[in-house]
């Protein structure tokens, strides 16, 4: 299995433009997870979706953030406009059902200048 | 309010060496995994154990959840063991996984 699998990793943008995170989970599990990874912050859970459907958005820090899950295989991340203080770590991770083990992707590094 | 709390927050060891990381909750866990964040910021799934005992190669770890607290033990460390340590917990009631601060492990040779 080739895990779950994230684009870009790196990604620099200039602050007001949009920015897209693409997550591929793993085949057959049917809860995805992005999380961010800050150094003030640590890892915190931005959303889940269980069989495609968000489930718990709370983490989702403004409503310049949305994420969506069009089909079990594909999931995206999308900050309109991007701020400096969006530069992070992005994770993306699925898991078999909600209280399972997570499996994490190799994340997407976003810097916004 | 729900808490992970790990220790020690750094730690610095001569290869060969061996090595206790704790991790403490402060309710019933429906979930506790451990992962490895290596110098490349991969996150490595390390164990799936929510109670009980598991081994694996020179890493075991225990989860003791009647106490609230899980042990990870490293030995015969190696350089390629540096990184950071996490502990996740999901505790009972479908709150998400909640991650600790970490233990910074620095394997020196």
């Amino acid at each position: 299995d080739a895990g779950v699998i994230q684009s870009p990793r790196h990604e620099v943008t200039e602050m007001g433009q949009e920015v897209t995170l693409r997550c591929k989970p793993i085949s057959g599990h049917n809860s995805l997870f992005w999380y961010r990874q800050t150094m003030m912050r640590g890892l915190e859970l931005l959303i889940y979706f269980n069989n495609n459907v968000p489930i718990d958005d709370s983490g989702m820090p403004e409503d310049r953030f949305s994420a969506k899950m069009p089909n079990a295989s594909f999931s995206t991340l999308k900050i309109q406009p991007s701020e400096p203080r969006d530069s992070a770590v992005y994770f993306c991770a699925s898991g078999r059902d909600r209280n399972y083990e997570q499996y994490f992707g190799p994340g997407t590094r976003l810097t916004v200048t | 309010g729900i808490q992970v709390e790990q220790s020690p927050p750094d730690l610095i060891l001569q290869e060969g060496a061996n090595s206790t990381l704790r991790c403490n909750f402060s309710d019933s866990v429906n979930n506790l995994q451990w992962f490895h964040q290596n110098p490349w910021g991969q996150l490595i799934n390390l164990f799936y154990i929510p109670s009980g005992t598991k081994q694996n190669g020179r890493l075991s770890a225990t989860t003791v959840a009647t106490e609230r607290y899980s042990l990870l033990y490293i030995s015969s460390s190696q350089t390629t063991d540096s990184g950071v340590y996490f502990c996740a917990v999901e505790y009972s009631g479908n709150t998400p996984l909640v991650f600790g601060k970490g233990t910074r492990l620095s394997v020196i040779a």
